[in-house]
């Protein structure tokens, strides 16, 4: 059964530029949330997907945005990008949500803003 | 605002010995309680979960204790081995999840 896929694994990025990040479920799972890990922070939850739909979302400005698709795939999206937006960014899928079934994370994608 | 406080921030214990973190939260709505455990280089991987009508649970070497009244679970790993030696991530999830801060763990010979 194949895992939590993130693509790319690297980013490098410029101020001011605007990055795409993309999430592939376990198949089956359709929950998809993404978070923001970064040393000073810890990890933070920015919004979750389920069957095409936000259900939650965390407190991360309106750059932070993401959608998700018909096949469960997921997409995160931050526009403007900032230097403390430097982070490693993960996903986690799951059947039903977070909070009532096991979530499996990807490795997720390291980004790095110049 | 921190909703879940974990200690301690690091953590060195000799091999054999028990390795014990400790978490308390804020918000009475959360009702899932998992914990996590993360390599370098990977995304964290569920070691142990429990929700707050039990006060323990048990899986291997890895026990949580739960206090609901306190508002504190911790994690203990018996036995513990060089192979432990990650960051662990205690969690709490209601409508949204909320993490630890987070505790590396270093396991000596």
């Amino acid at each position: 059964k194949a895992g939590v896929t993130q693509t790319p694994r690297y980013l490098i990025k410029t101020r001011g530029q605007q990055v795409t990040l993309s999430c592939s479920p376990i198949s089956g799972h359709r929950s998809v949330s993404w978070y923001q890990q970064t040393p000073g922070q810890g990890l933070q939850f920015l919004f979750e997907y389920f069957s095409e739909t936000q259900r939650n979302k965390g407190n991360f400005p309106g750059r932070f945005s993401g959608r998700q698709f018909s096949n469960s795939r997921s997409e995160m999206n931050v526009s403007t990008l900032e230097l403390g937006d430097s982070a490693l960014y993960l996903c986690a899928s799951s059947l039903t949500g977070f909070m009532n079934t096991e979530a499996f994370f990807g490795q997720g994608t390291r980004l790095t803003v110049v | 605002q921190q909703q879940v406080k974990q200690s301690p921030q690091s953590l060195i214990v000799q091999k054999g010995g028990i390795s014990i973190i400790n978490c308390a939260y804020e918000n009475t709505a959360f009702d899932y309680f998992p914990w996590y455990q993360q390599f370098p280089g990977k995304g964290p991987a569920l070691l142990i979960a429990i929700r707050p009508d039990v006060s323990e649970k048990k899986e291997g070497r890895f026990t949580i204790s739960f206090n609901k009244s306190a508002k504190q679970f911790s994690l203990h790993i018996m036995d513990s081995q060089p192979g432990d030696s990650a960051t662990y991530f205690c969690a709490a999830t209601g409508q949204k999840v909320t993490f630890g801060i987070g505790t590396k763990l270093q396991v000596i010979p």
